[in-house]
């Protein structure tokens, strides 16, 4: 009965390689986003995602592709890891996209890119 | 830079008890406050909202309050329970949608 599952939550993988985390949320919301903890208390908005309206931050870089099949799911794509993707990357999801709408995080996928 | 700071980390009450968490923020331009609630091993689930242009926001037995000015918000639950046992965290959210937490207050009801 989770609310916004992440898998997988530890992800090690090498430099150069391909890989997706998924996310999955159960509320019936209609945005979902994806954030990067960038120190143990701030995490930096990457993507969200309102339907089919992609809204990317721009200092992301191109190799992050995040890829909604439907409205419950949003997964994100990184191409050629780089020692700097290490991270905890967080999933959320809120009812709607705006201003008075909380957020629901799902517990975050350590990456570590050896 | 925005800080934000939580007081006490940590906090044990006996059921039935009204307690107060505290949260402040350094920089007062923010777009919204929020409240989150963690248990071991989950994420974080959204509590209350205050927009910066709203002074709180009701959810059941949970009070938030908003006072940009002083760069202070409050979160009171009435009546606690050992249900309400979890880690409360607040966020200040600027206008990026951006987020800095604090580092969250562990409450402990006892029954």
């Amino acid at each position: 009965d989770t609310a916004v599952s992440q898998t997988p939550k530890y992800l090690v993988t090498q430099m150069g390689n391909d890989k997706s985390i998924k996310c999955e949320q159960n509320l019936g919301h209609d945005t979902m986003y994806w954030y990067k903890q960038d120190s143990k208390k701030f995490l930096k908005i990457m993507f969200s995602y309102n339907n089919k309206e992609l809204i990317i931050n721009e200092t992301v870089p191109n190799r992050f592709s995040p890829k909604s099949p439907d409205k419950a799911h949003l997964n994100l794509h990184i191409n050629s890891l780089e020692l700097g993707d290490s991270a905890v990357y967080f999933c959320a999801s809120s009812r709607r996209q705006g201003r008075g709408y909380g957020y629901t995080f799902g517990s975050g996928t350590r990456l570590t890119v050896v | 830079k925005q800080e934000v700071t939580q007081i006490p980390a940590a906090l044990s009450v006996p059921e039935g008890e009204n307690l107060v968490l505290n949260c402040s923020f350094t920089d007062s331009a923010i777009y919204n406050l929020q409240w989150f609630r963690q248990d071991p091993g989950k994420g974080l689930t959204s509590l209350l909202l205050i927009q910066s242009s709203q002074r709180e926001q009701t959810s059941g037995r949970l009070n938030a309050s908003l006072d940009k000015s002083s760069g202070r918000s409050t979160l009171y639950i009435a009546a606690s329970q050992p249900g309400d046992s979890a880690t409360y965290l607040c966020a200040a959210i600027d206008n990026n949608n951006d987020m800095r937490f604090g580092a969250g207050t562990r409450l402990t009801v006892k029954p």
